[in-house]
């Protein structure tokens, strides 16, 4: 059983930097699980920030970037506004499935 | 620009079987380079990948719901649908379809989502 974790809630000032991770019970997160990148707010369906690690949808502000970091994928948020307050919520392919994290909540204080 | 409208019963009683259908317009089902997906989001708490199908039949489903889980395409309606078996509570969620690239694996496309309660 694959579990994808994600730390449950982090806090960050307006301008602030932080970043997210994503992890995997099978071991080291690489290019091959393809991580993806999603926010959502409240009533609406999630929407893709980062594919394949670090592209970009089209939509997406330059201060969000996606990466790989010791083992696990990562995402920054560089200069935060109080708009990026959500969840965030990874995921990772494996062997045709994909699995996704628990979410981490986000809150601009 | 795909636009993707679920359909189905909101109540669905333990025991039964989910049906949903997944409207695809801007795009033939049989010629968009897409994964056709189904996600489902139980309240507060994070989406789960069901599975997805390509145009020609092909199907992936998620481990933990393969044996209660088939999706299937309709190209002369240009939707695709999901049948989930033996329902209990814990299939309560709001459920979603998607399309994914093929070439890039990103989700480009999601419908508005339909909420879908299991209870007696």
């Amino acid at each position: 059983q694959i579990v994808v974790t994600q730390e449950p809630s982090l806090t960050v000032s307006p301008g602030g930097t932080v970043t997210l991770t994503c992890a995997s019970t099978t071991g080291a997160v690489t290019i091959s699980n393809l991580p993806n990148w999603f926010q959502q707010k409240p009533g609406q369906a999630p929407k893709t920030l980062i594919y394949s690690t670090n592209y970009k949808d089209s939509w997406t502000p330059a201060r969000f970037s996606g990466f790989l970091l010791g083992g696990k994928a990562a995402l920054k948020l560089s200069g935060v506004r109080p708009e990026d307050e959500a969840d965030y919520y990874c995921l990772l392919y494996y062997g045709g499935a994909w699995f996704f994290g628990g979410g981490t909540k986000l809150t601009v204080l | 620009q795909q636009l993707l409208q679920e359909s189905g019963p909101g109540l669905v009683k333990p025991s039964e079987t989910l049906s949903l259908t997944c409207t695809v317009s801007g795009g033939s089902v049989s010629s968009i380079p897409s994964y056709l997906t189904w996600i489902r989001q139980p309240p507060g708490r994070g989406p789960e990948w069901i599975g997805n199908i390509f145009y020609n039949g092909n199907t992936y489903y998620n481990p933990s719901l393969k044996s209660r889980v088939t999706i299937s395409v309709d190209t002369s309606t240009n939707q695709f649908s999901l049948n989930l078996t033996s329902v209990t509570a814990a299939d309560t969620a709001v459920y979603y379809c998607a399309t994914q690239a093929v070439t890039t694996k990103k989700f480009d496309f999601w419908g508005q989502g339909v909420p879908v309660i299991v209870s007696s």
